[in-house]
């Protein structure tokens, strides 16, 4: 199957500083990139659906000024976590899909600790 | 809104045991249906998957059939083993968005 890579797999940064997690689709050409944030011991919640060369679409709940993402090339998205707060520590997955009725494939996540 | 409902967990067993994780779902259209195996501190891995009603999808032993008349997607495997031991979720896939939509999940246990 096809491969989405994320970095970093494990960052801690402290109290207010900004955080940037890259979602890169490997082997094809994500059209759509899909934002999870997971809570310990709980599933999958989507934060965010980006578009190439379009605004972000923020499930209802999820702020935007807070979540930065970016989707500028058809194999990469960016979530960037601004002043971020101990509350904003989870598990972040990304996926990406080439098109719509395809399959998405996900990114190995990256936990993220604020001190 | 589209919603997985999966079986509580956590699920202990012995190994060699037989393995049933239920699973239904509520969409609206023809969505694809997937199990996904999450390892302690690790990403998701797809498990199997099933695009249309009736399909079966297996892999590593383990199967689940897409019933449109149930609106399920049960997880099944004949007898498990230690290395089993993961969180599994169900999970659909609007096949027009393309986003996925999870369960809750079910933590499965296997002691030797």
């Amino acid at each position: 199957g096809a491969v989405v890579s994320q970095h970093p797999s494990r960052v801690i940064c402290k109290s207010g500083t900004s955080v940037k997690i890259e979602c890169r689709s490997l082997d094809f050409q994500a059209t759509t990139m899909f934002w999870y944030r997971q809570f310990p011991k709980q599933s999958l919640m989507l934060m965010a659906t980006s578009n190439e060369g379009s605004k972000a679409t923020y499930e209802q709940g999820v702020e935007k000024d807070k979540f930065l993402i970016n989707h500028a090339s058809l194999t990469l998205s960016t979530l960037t976590v601004t002043s971020a707060h101990p509350e904003d520590s989870s598990f972040y997955i990304c996926s990406g899909t080439p098109g719509h009725g395809d399959e998405a494939f996900f990114g190995q996540g990256t936990r993220l600790t604020v001190v | 809104g589209d919603s997985v409902t999966q079986m509580e967990g956590p699920v202990t067993l012995s190994e060699e045991a037989f393995l049933t994780i239920n699973c239904t779902y509520t969409a609206t259209g023809y969505p694809s249906l997937f199990w996904y195996v999450q390892y302690p501190g690790e990403g998701l891995q797809l498990l199997l998957k099933a695009t249309k009603a009736d399909d079966k999808g297996s892999n590593k032993g383990f199967e689940a059939t897409y019933r449109k008349e149930t609106t399920s997607f049960h997880l099944e495997k004949g007898s498990v083993q230690v290395s089993d031991s993961a969180v599994y979720f169900c999970a659909l896939s609007d096949n027009n968005a393309g986003k996925s939509t999870f369960g809750d999940g079910t933590t499965l246990t296997v002691k030797p």
